[in-house]
């Protein structure tokens, strides 16, 4: 099993709606995810942590399920400006380093 | 600084050149990393530097690939004999310390951009 797993999508969503998307990792110990936002041809920037049972901040939730092994991410009210691809990053390597996803490709349509 | 920072921001080299990569970590940063990403890929671990620790080079595809981390701030990565398959964005990233089983996110720079012709 990969370290960490996403559905690359692209996720089309019409602006307005919600749109979630899950992340899936290997790492039974890892106590700490985080979620990047990429901007095409820009480097990853930090969207949230999630050291817990969960995360939110504005129209984002991040969510935490240890028994399945996956975090979440949710966009409520989707602005064009969301439109990004989404990454998930997970302790790996020893925790020494972040192991990433692949990406969620979000566009958020007019 | 502020940020990290990385240059230069685009290379391009012939193949079988050598090429310098560097990066200027955030000032108390102790952790730094870096990545590389592929056109459509994810992005993929090569190095790892902590402290005065031994470097984690679990990651480097082969030994054209070394880098070195100077009184523990900038970092310089070197591919020599560069190859066209070595085209990619490599991404320095730098953190506060990891802490046991969990970590910071990390803050990125710019990148520089390879392309190998």
């Amino acid at each position: 099993r990969k370290e960490v797993e996403q559905d690359p999508g692209p996720f089309n969503v019409p602006e307005g709606a919600t749109v979630a998307f899950n992340c899936t990792y290997s790492n039974s110990a890892s106590q700490s995810f985080f979620w990047y936002r990429q901007d095409c041809r820009k480097e990853p920037k930090l969207l949230m942590s999630v050291y817990s049972s969960g995360n939110e901040d504005g129209r984002f939730t991040a969510q935490l399920n240890r028994a399945s092994q996956y975090i979440s991410l949710l966009i409520r009210d989707s602005k064009l400006s969301d439109s990004a691809t989404y990454l998930c990053a997970v302790p790996g390597g020893g925790n020494n380093r972040l192991a990433f996803g692949k990406g969620n490709q979000v566009v958020v349509i007019p | 600084g502020a940020g990290v920072s990385q240059s230069p921001s685009n290379k391009v080299t012939e193949k079988g050149k050598d090429v310098e990569l560097r990066c200027d970590p955030i000032s108390g940063h102790t952790a730094l990393y870096w990545y590389r990403q592929s056109l459509g890929q994810g992005l993929e671990f090569l190095i790892y530097f902590q402290g005065n620790s031994a470097p984690d080079k679990s990651g480097l595809p082969s030994d054209r690939f070394s880098a070195e981390r100077t009184g523990g701030s900038v970092s310089t990565l070197t591919i020599q004999r560069t190859q066209q398959e070595d085209s990619a964005v490599y991404l320095c990233a730098s953190s506060l310390a990891v802490r046991d089983r969990g970590g910071h996110g990390y803050t990125f720079g710019s990148g520089t951009r390879l392309t190998v012709v």
